[in-house]
């Protein structure tokens, strides 16, 4: 059982377009939502985070939005670049405990 | 400041067979972990460390075992191989919550 959903597994983007990812949780004591980039033969890195005290943060190009009523959040990449080509995760946990739960990933490949 | 490295990046185990993936940082940091890489399902915790000598399970714990003796260290064992483990491992390790995850760039096993 997931207990964090990210859709969806592939986007394909021409530069220039806005990438969007989404995703959802189910555990409601989850209040850190964290934005992993992950290229080719690297681990993954922390990329944008938000707290459920904001309904939106934003990081140049990078944006997190946040919906706590209906238990979601989404990445938005604006003016995606070919260098953005890369594997995206979200994850939850609850800040006392640390661990972070992942969702499944998103393969984006932004087209030159 | 190399990070966490992880050892070995490559191997191939036959079925039965054992062996202890390495994880080292040198960031001082108390938290580490292990989670395990397969496609589609994003990164699922094995186990975790809080703290030197202390360890705990994870998401999907079975088939594997770790120990802490060393704050900077955290071993990975595989007791007796089998074709379900043959997945992508990535030790990171934590200052704190807030801070990120920092990854090591992962141990690529196959088990035939």
């Amino acid at each position: 059982q997931q207990q964090v959903k990210q859709s969806p597994q592939s986007l394909i983007v021409q530069k220039g377009g806005i990438s969007i990812i989404n995703c959802a949780y189910e555990n409601t004591a989850f209040d850190y939502f964290p934005w992993y980039q992950q290229f080719p033969g690297k681990g993954p890195a922390l990329l944008i985070a938000i707290r459920p005290d904001v309904s939106e943060k934003k990081e140049g190009r990078f944006t997190i939005s946040f919906n706590k009523s209906a238990k979601q959040f989404s990445l938005h990449i604006m003016d995606s670049q070919p260098g953005d080509s890369a594997t995206y995760f979200c994850a939850a946990s609850k800040a006392a405990g640390n661990k972070l739960t992942f969702g499944g990933g998103t393969r984006v490949l932004v087209k030159p | 400041n190399a990070g966490v490295t992880q050892t070995p990046k490559f191997r191939v185990l036959k079925t039965g067979q054992s062996m202890t993936l390495l994880c080292a940082q040198d960031m001082n940091h108390e938290y580490m972990y292990w989670y395990r890489q397969d496609p589609g399902m994003g990164l699922r915790l094995i186990h975790y460390s809080v703290g030197e000598g202390t360890t705990a399970k994870g998401e999907v714990p079975d088939g594997y075992n770790v120990s802490r003796l060393k704050k900077q260290n955290f071993l990975l064992g595989l007791e007796s191989a089998a074709p379900s483990q043959t997945s992508v491992y990535f030790c990171a390790s934590e200052k704190g919550l807030t801070y990120g995850y920092t990854f090591g760039s992962g141990t690529r096993l196959t088990v035939v």
